[in-house]
């Protein structure tokens, strides 16, 4: 079956101008998170949907960052007034939730979209 | 906080033979999870295999085994009988009750073989 879809792969912008990457994950997931990683460094959690739950927001580094999942499927992630450190690659990953007290659900990743602010 | 460890930021290794990759961890949680990923230089994010914190036996998938040493809190991923495709960047993650489900990511190994 398909695995999770990112949009744009790439997207260059200037410092200043908004910007929205868009994350389509695989079918049936309830889970989805988005990851920040820069250049040759680790992944850094930003935002998780569950369900209908509140979203955990606790990883979003400003609040110029957002996101939204609508009808609990397709997630926009939207960065406002863009910072040249705001340049890095974004994953998305969506995950089925096994109901197990620690969940072994490894998380399915998309291909992600790598943002160059200039 | 929890916290992932690897303290190898490389590695090299001969085709065919086997490598350890180290991972620690901190965490005062009984229950965890631990995941091993791989992002080959594509850029895609692989996963490998996940141990458990109550998990009897370590696990193994294929080449890849975990050699789970819970009272030392580390996760060291073996890979036997190396390939040149096994050049890539691994990471190791932690899931535990009190985070939401996210994975927490350590900062990588690049592992490079050597043919």
């Amino acid at each position: 079956g398909a695995g999770v879809s990112q949009s744009p792969s790439n997207k260059v912008t200037e410092k200043g101008k908004d910007v929205e990457l868009r994350c389509d994950p695989i079918s049936g997931h309830t889970a989805l998170y988005w990851y920040r990683q820069s250049l040759g460094q680790g992944l850094e959690f930003l935002i998780y949907f569950q369900g209908n739950s509140a979203p955990d927001k606790s990883g979003l580094p400003s609040d110029r960052f957002s996101a939204e999942r609508t009808g609990g499927s397709v997630s926009t992630l939207t960065i406002q007034r863009t910072q040249q450190e705001d340049s890095a690659v974004y994953l998305c990953a969506s995950s089925l939730a096994s109901g197990k007290q620690v969940d072994n659900s490894p998380l399915h990743f998309g291909n992600g979209t790598r943002l160059t602010v200039t | 906080a929890q916290k992932i460890t690897q303290t190898q930021p490389g590695m090299f290794v001969q085709e065919k033979e086997a490598v350890t990759l180290d991972c620690t961890y901190d965490t005062s949680d009984p229950s965890y999870g631990l995941f091993w990923y791989k992002q080959p230089s594509s850029g895609e994010m692989i996963f490998l295999i996940y141990q458990g914190s109550y998990d009897q036996q370590n696990a193994t998938e294929g080449r890849y085994s975990l050699n789970f040493q819970k009272a030392r809190k580390s996760a060291n991923l073996v890979i036997s009988a190396s390939q040149l495709g096994d050049s890539a960047m691994y990471f190791c993650a932690m899931r535990y009750p009190g985070s939401a489900r996210q994975l927490t990511f350590g900062s990588g190994t690049q592992l490079t073989v050597l043919p």
